[in-house]
This record gives structure tokens, C-alpha cells and sequence, in this order.
């Protein structure tokens, strides 16, 4: 089984409006770790924000947040105010175990492209 | 913030030949590299995990004998693809992650083209 899905293979948003990215995931361990990355056309992957599963509130860094729903097994993706820069493809990831755990691997999501338009 | 380098950024080579790509941490130790691979328009695949001095752990159906890993130093991990065919063709890249730590700092990835 999938244990990332991303459901929304392109997404287009126009300048200056909010934008949700969803992603679904699958996991018996209690402890975890979700990702979001970043992949313009270069290559790079841009780290953009991170959810433990045992933190009580979601995670917010600038423009970029985090919806978490546990118990729906969520954790979707807000960017507000879309830039023309942030067309891109973005990647939801997931780490099983504990935090910091070396063992703890990224599971990728397939993606999602946004396109921001004008 | 924490820098992953990872060279070369592209290459080309001839089928059987063998190709080397670097992957360095700048600015901290990293104990733990992976190595993913990624064809157009998909996913990242995790290739190997690998900890400093000590042998890499390879994920079910990569060949460990075809794409070599060695992470002798707490800075540096290669990746080196041997007897490179077509179907090696891809975007190799590279994360590092520091002890104890949450984030994953990825590579820029070198995209390999073999002919």
C-alpha cells in the first residue's frame, strides 16, 4: 500500500490566492514525521515544513502551512498568497519512528505540480 | 541554513562505463546520507541508507554490486554506478541528515545520461 498519496497530480492557483495541497497517509507507527518539499524545475528539494505526529499544534513557516487532521490520516499543504515563484512541484514525505531516528527513512508522495499564474 | 553539494550536476558516458557522484555536507557532520533516484515526473525512490563507516542498506530490488555507496567520512558519501547501461539514465540525488536531527537537506541532484 501507498503509504504517501497525493491525489492532485497538477494544480493551477492564480498570483496572490491561497492554495491547498493534499496529502494522505498510511501508517501503524505512533511516531512519525511529515514533510513538505519543494521541487522547482532545477532539481533541487526545498525543505518547506515539517509535522511530528505528536505536536499539538500545526506547523506554520511564512506564507506555508500545515493542516493536520490525525484521526483522517491528513496532512495538507497551505500556501497563501501563491507567488509566481512557487510553481513548482511539491512533494509530501513521511518518516516512521521515532524522532531523530536514524532509521527513519522519507517516504515520497507522488507529487503535485501548482502552477501560479498571473 | 545546513548545504548539501552534490557533483557533478550532469554527466554524460558511454554504456559500461562507471560513474562517480559526490555528495558532501558543508557546514555540518551528517551521519546518515540516502540516496534516491527519480524519473521524470515521479517520485523520489530511496535507494540506499547510508551511515558513516559502515556498509549501506539497500532498498528491496537495487543491485548494491551495480551502484556502489561508501560514506567514509562524516561529510562525504558516494555513489558510483558501474557498468552504466541506458536504462541507468536518471536524476540521482542526495540527502544528509545530521545526528538526532529532524530535517532531511537534500543534494541538487546530477542527472546521469548514458548512451
Amino acid at each position: 500500500a501507498q503509504k504517501i498519496t497525493q491525489t492532485q497530480p497538477g494544480m493551477f492557483v492564480q498570483e496572490k490566492e491561497a492554495v491547498t495541497l493534499d496529502c494522505t497517509y498510511d501508517t501503524s507507527d505512533p511516531s512519525y514525521g511529515l514533510f513538505w518539499y519543494k521541487q522547482p524545475s532545477s532539481g533541487e528539494m526545498i525543505f518547506l515544513i515539517y509535522q511530528g505526529s505528536y505536536d499539538q499544534q500545526n506547523a506554520t513557516e511564512g506564507r506555508y502551512s500545515l493542516n493536520f487532521q490525525k484521526a483522517r490520516k491528513s496532512a495538507n499543504l497551505v500556501i497563501s498568497a501563491s507567488q509566481l515563484g512557487d510553481s513548482a512541484m511539491y512533494f509530501c514525505a513521511m518518516r516512521e519512528g521515532p524522532r531523530g531516528s536514524t532509521l527513519g527513512r522519507l517516504y515520497f508522495g507522488r507529487g503535485t505540480q501548482l502552477t501560479v499564474w498571473p | 541554513g545546513a548545504v548539501v553539494s552534490q557533483h557533478p550536476s550532469r554527466v554524460i558516458c558511454k554504456s559500461g562505463t562507471s560513474v562517480k557522484i559526490e555528495c558532501r555536507s558543508l557546514d555540518f557532520q551528517a551521519t546518515t546520507m540516502f540516496w534516491y533516484r527519480q524519473f521524470p515526473k515521479q517520485s523520489l525512490m530511496l535507494m540506499a541508507t547510508s551511515n558513516e563507516g559502515s556498509k549501506a542498506t539497500y532498498e528491496q530490488g537495487v543491485e548494491k554490486d551495480k551502484f556502489l555507496i561508501n560514506h567514509a567520512s562524516l561529510t562525504l558519501s558516494t555513489l558510483t554506478v558501474t557498468s552504466a547501461h541506458p536504462e541507468d539514465s536518471s536524476f540521482y540525488i542526495c540527502s544528509a541528515r545530521a545526528a538526532g536531527a529532524e530535517k532531511l537537506f537534500f543534494g541538487s541532484g546530477t542527472q546521469l545520461s548514458v548512451l
